[in-house]
């Protein structure tokens, strides 16, 4: 158990529809990532927040937004959702960046029909 | 911007035969490199990292990987394998400061007995 917590484990939602996914970091970690896995794409980086601030972007859509609260957990939203969206999407965690060794969630997997 | 590239997309291998898997980046700065494993239906799990100091790192599971600056590879190796090593292998690259950290294609390590 990595002490990443995500939430959902699997949803199923439909082409136009939006999605919340929910990250809850390690104890005392201040840095959030996100990141997605396709099989045609590999492992893509969109997002890191470190204590509430967006800090890096990758190749993160427009129709994909995220944030860090106060409590420090994390949100993806997906919205406008198309079938090329589905892929497994995991969030990871720091104490402040990938030097200080980051912990993978098991991440959501979502399926667009 | 910095970039990875796993040069083998699957390595198939006997037990207790010696295996590298190959990693090469590009970056303009000094950068962090980090060795990943995903076991199926799992998150990534850490291996092992190189920050700076000493060129040959030691990580978990009898994996050691070499940074080469001149060559900008960063090559992980086992001298023995087992079943259980089978897995998906990613190579990793972030900006020192450690962030935007950008993973590979991965490679998928197959252990035969």
């Amino acid at each position: 158990d990595s002490g990443v917590t995500q939430t959902p484990k699997h949803l199923i939602t439909a082409t136009g529809q939006r999605v919340t996914l929910r990250c809850s970091p390690r104890s005392g970690d201040l840095s959030v990532y996100w990141y997605q896995q396709s099989l045609d794409q590999g492992l893509q980086f969109l997002i890191q927040y470190y204590n509430g601030e967006e800090r890096a972007k990758g190749n993160i859509l427009e129709r994909f937004s995220a944030q860090q609260f106060p409590d420090l957990h994390s949100e993806l939203n997906l919205s406008s959702l198309e079938l090329g969206d589905s892929a497994l999407y995991f969030c990871a965690s720091s104490v402040e960046n990938f030097g200080t060794e980051a912990f993978f969630g098991q991440g959501t997997r979502l399926t667009v029909v | 911007a910095q970039s990875v590239t796993q040069l083998d997309s699957q390595v198939p291998v006997f037990e207790e035969a010696p295996v590298e898997l190959r990693c090469n980046y590009s970056s303009s700065v000094s950068v962090y490199l980090f060795w990943y494993v995903q076991y199926p239906n799992q998150g990534l799990q850490l291996l092992l990292k190189y920050l700076s100091g000493s060129t040959l790192v030691k990580g978990i599971n009898g994996f050691e990987a070499e940074f080469n600056k001149s060559q900008t590879s960063f090559h992980l190796r086992k001298p023995s394998v087992h079943i259980s090593d089978t897995a998906e292998y990613f190579c990793a690259v972030s900006e020192t400061g450690g962030f935007k950290t950008i993973f590979g294609a991965g490679t998928r390590l197959f252990v035969k007995a």
